[in-house]
């Protein structure tokens, strides 16, 4: 069974400041890795994924993700919050059942930004 | 492509109500999963279709819970005799099949059972 850890349900920066929301996942085979972000009242919106190429991933609005087996994490990074950035973040490991491509999420991490 | 939508956004029903939620994939795509998301928690799978063949079911889908996805377009989640423990945000998302490709999310549908 696949699963993902992700600490911190809560993270706050100020505007401007380095973003790091750690995950660390679980899996018998390689993984497939994924970021989304929910903004209140929407879907989740796909960050990044890491699909076993370049082991640093750059995503959609600066974030970028970077995969290191020996530590089996998948931490996402921002170098300069935006106030925009406040939303709750996702980390997901993908399992491959009956042909599909089921995703096993975290229990997510809130991000808020202050001035 | 107009994204995935989920009808309706929101449903309150009282305890031992059936209740059914719609899902329209983005056109073409060949893969649809619904998820289910408690307060606090990440999503958790339900069920998936390949086209209209549903090809595995979460345990957390007890038999009050029925999906199809008939011509392999649009899908319905159905809920019967529902209870308090079933308010949740039901999620759905669609991809074009291939590999570690990417899920679609709707804005999902926001159901809360007195």
């Amino acid at each position: 069974a696949q699963s993902v850890t992700q600490l911190g349900s809560h993270v706050s920066v100020s505007e401007g400041a380095l973003v790091l929301l750690r995950c660390n996942y679980s899996s018998s085979v390689p993984p497939y890795l994924f970021w989304y972000v929910q903004y209140p009242n929407q879907g989740l919106q796909l960050l990044l994924k890491y699909t076993s190429a370049a082991t640093l991933v750059k995503g959609i609005n600066g974030f970028e993700a970077e995969f290191k087996k020996s530590e089996t994490s998948f931490h996402l990074t921002k170098p300069s919050a935006h106030m925009r950035d406040a939303a709750e973040y996702f980390c997901a490991v993908s399992s491959f059942t009956g042909g599909g491509n089921k995703l096993t999420f975290g229990t997510g991490t809130q991000l808020k930004v202050e001035l | 492509d107009t994204g995935v939508s989920q009808d309706p956004r929101h449903k309150i029903t009282k305890r031992g109500q059936n209740v059914t939620f719609r899902c329209d994939p983005i056109s073409e795509h060949n893969r649809l999963y619904w998820y289910r998301q408690t307060l606090g928690q990440g999503p958790e799978f339900l069920t998936y279709f390949q086209n209209e063949a549903q090809l595995e079911k979460s345990r957390l889908l007890s038999d009050r819970f029925s999906a199809e996805r008939p011509k392999g377009s649009f899908s319905t989640l159905e809920i019967q005799r529902t209870e308090q423990g079933d308010s949740a945000m039901y999620l759905c998302a669609s991809s074009l099949g291939a590999g570690a490709e990417t899920q679609y999310f709707g804005p999902g549908t926001r159901l809360l059972v007195l």
